[in-house]
C-alpha cells in the first residue's frame, strides 16, 4: 500500500512564527488531506486538496501530485494551532486514506 | 446536528473481558470507519463499511470484530482484551465513494488491564 510520511515529527514555535510541514507519499494519489488533531484529541478536517493551493485563513495547503508530496503552511502561529498534524492519502484506486504519523506541533506564548 | 457520536468515551478492561464499542452518525454517510490510534503511529485502520450490511479490514483487524446492521450505527466488539488493545479508538465517516468530507467521532480511551 501507499507510504505517507511527514516531517519533521516534532516542532516548537514562538507565537507569531511561521512553519511549513510536509507530506510524502509514495504512490500517485487523486485526493490528498490535512487534519489538525487538537489538544484534547478532537480531530478537525482541515483541507481536502487533491493537487494546487488552498486558504483558509492563517492555514493553506499545496499539493504538487506530479512530484508526490504536499505541504501545510501556517502563518502567524498562535497558541491554539497546537496539536498534531496529519496528511491522509488513498492508495490509487482506493477510497480509504492511510494516515502518516503526524507532526506534534507546540506554540508557546 | 450531532455528527459523529462514539460511546463510551473512557473504559477501563480487565484482560480477557469483551466489550462493545458504539459509533453513531447522523449525517447519512455511507462509509464509516473504526482507526485506532497510539504514540507515534499515527491512525491505523482497523475495520470499515461502506454500506449497511457491509464490512471488510483494514490494516490491524485481529482481535476485533464489527457489524453495521443500520447505517447510522458501526459497532467495534473485543472478544476478549488483551494489554496490547490499550489504545484511543476512532470513529470516522464519509459520503459515498469520496474520502474527503471525513468526520471523526472525539474518540474512546480503552485501558486493558
Amino acid at each position: 500500500g501507499i507510504q505517507v510520511e511527514q516531517s519533521p515529527p516534532d516542532l516548537i514555535l514562538q507565537e507569531g512564527a511561521n512553519s511549513t510541514l510536509r507530506c510524502n507519499f509514495s504512490d500517485s494519489v487523486n485526493n490528498l488531506q490535512w487534519f489538525h488533531q487538537n489538544p484534547w484529541g478532537q480531530l478537525i478536517n482541515l483541507f481536502y486538496i487533491p493537487s494546487g493551493t488552498k486558504q483558509n485563513g492563517r492555514l493553506s495547503a499545496t499539493t504538487v501530485a506530479t512530484e508526490r508530496y504536499s505541504l501545510l503552511y501556517i502563518s502567524s502561529s498562535q497558541t491554539t494551532d497546537s496539536g498534531v498534524y496529519f496528511c491522509a492519502a488513498p492508495s490509487g484506486g482506493s477510497y480509504i486514506p492511510t494516515f502518516g504519523r503526524g507532526t506534534s506541533l507546540i506554540v508557546h506564548p | 446536528n450531532a455528527g459523529v457520536t462514539q460511546t463510551p468515551k473512557f473504559r477501563v478492561l480487565k484482560t480477557g473481558q469483551s466489550m462493545t464499542l458504539l459509533c453513531a452518525q447522523d449525517m447519512n454517510h455511507e462509509y464509516m470507519y473504526w482507526y485506532r490510534q497510539d504514540p507515534g503511529m499515527g491512525l491505523r485502520l482497523i475495520h470499515y463499511s461502506v454500506g449497511e450490511g457491509t464490512t471488510a479490514k483494514g490494516e490491524v483487524p485481529d482481535g476485533y470484530n464489527v457489524s453495521r446492521l443500520k447505517k447510522q450505527n458501526f459497532l467495534l466488539g473485543l472478544e476478549s482484551a488483551a494489554p496490547s488493545q490499550t489504545s484511543v479508538y476512532f470513529c470516522a465517516s464519509s459520503p459515498m465513494g469520496q474520502s474527503y468530507g471525513y468526520t471523526f467521532g472525539s474518540g474512546t480511551r480503552l485501558t486493558v488491564v
